[in-house]
């Protein structure tokens, strides 16, 4: 398996532009996390869906960010507008593991600069 | 409010000598309790984790120690090695949703 494979690894965009990353868990995995790394606060649990379904949202920052899972098999974080405090390290991981989260497999990221 | 607390941004050691990483934590409903190891431009990739029902849990080189009562634990390296620098995040979940929550991270240099 290629594990969890993110698009795209760098994206730099002008504020107020819109941004969506993209990815791709591993099969078979029912969980998938998105996670945003910034120096002060680490990672940091943006959204989790499980089956598809978003389960908690609790940390996606602010109505200007949203995402999706169409599928087992995709799924897209959207930023719009963008803001150049989002800029940081997005990473998307899955899991098929209890504790939830457990485990998981992490891709290896999208580097977001929003100038 | 930061759960998970890694409280040294960086350490080094010297090859062959013993790393102590370490992590406290503030939620007394945490049960499990996980380490990361991230090198840069990757993901974090899952090193070794420890229930709450254990003190100790030893995979090859990397030993997890749990501190219930002190809300404590460690991540021992021996002997270490130059590959293992990378930055390590230690995470926890407990109750019940068990979303995993992340340290800060620490990272390691291993001085050849």
């Amino acid at each position: 398996d290629a594990g969890v494979i993110q698009s795209p690894r760098h994206e730099v965009t002008e504020m107020g532009q819109e941004v969506t990353l993209r990815c791709k868990p591993i099969s078979g995995h029912n969980s998938l996390f998105w996670y945003r790394q910034t120096m002060m606060r680490g990672l940091e649990l943006l959204i989790y869906f499980n089956n598809n379904v978003p389960i908690d949202d609790s940390g996606m920052p602010e109505d200007r960010f949203s995402a999706k899972m169409p599928n087992a098999s995709f799924s897209t974080l959207k930023i719009q507008p963008s803001e150049p405090r989002d800029s940081a390290v997005y990473f998307c991981a899955s899991s098929s593991q209890r504790p939830i989260g457990a485990e998981a497999f992490f891709g290896q990221g999208t580097r977001l600069t929003v100038v | 409010d930061q759960q998970v607390k890694q409280n040294s941004p960086s350490l080094s050691v010297q090859e062959g000598r013993i790393s102590i990483l370490n992590c406290d934590y503030t939620n007394s409903m945490f049960d499990y309790f996980l380490w990361y190891k991230k090198y840069p431009a990757e993901g974090p990739t899952f090193l070794i984790s420890i229930s709450s029902i254990k003190d100790k849990n030893e995979d090859g080189r990397f030993t997890v120690f749990l501190n219930k009562s002190a809300k404590h634990l460690s991540l021992h390296i021996v002997p270490s090695q130059p590959g293992d620098s990378a930055v390590y995040f230690c995470a926890a979940s407990g109750g019940g949703y068990q979303k995993v929550t992340f340290g800060t991270g620490t990272k390691l240099q291993v001085i050849p």
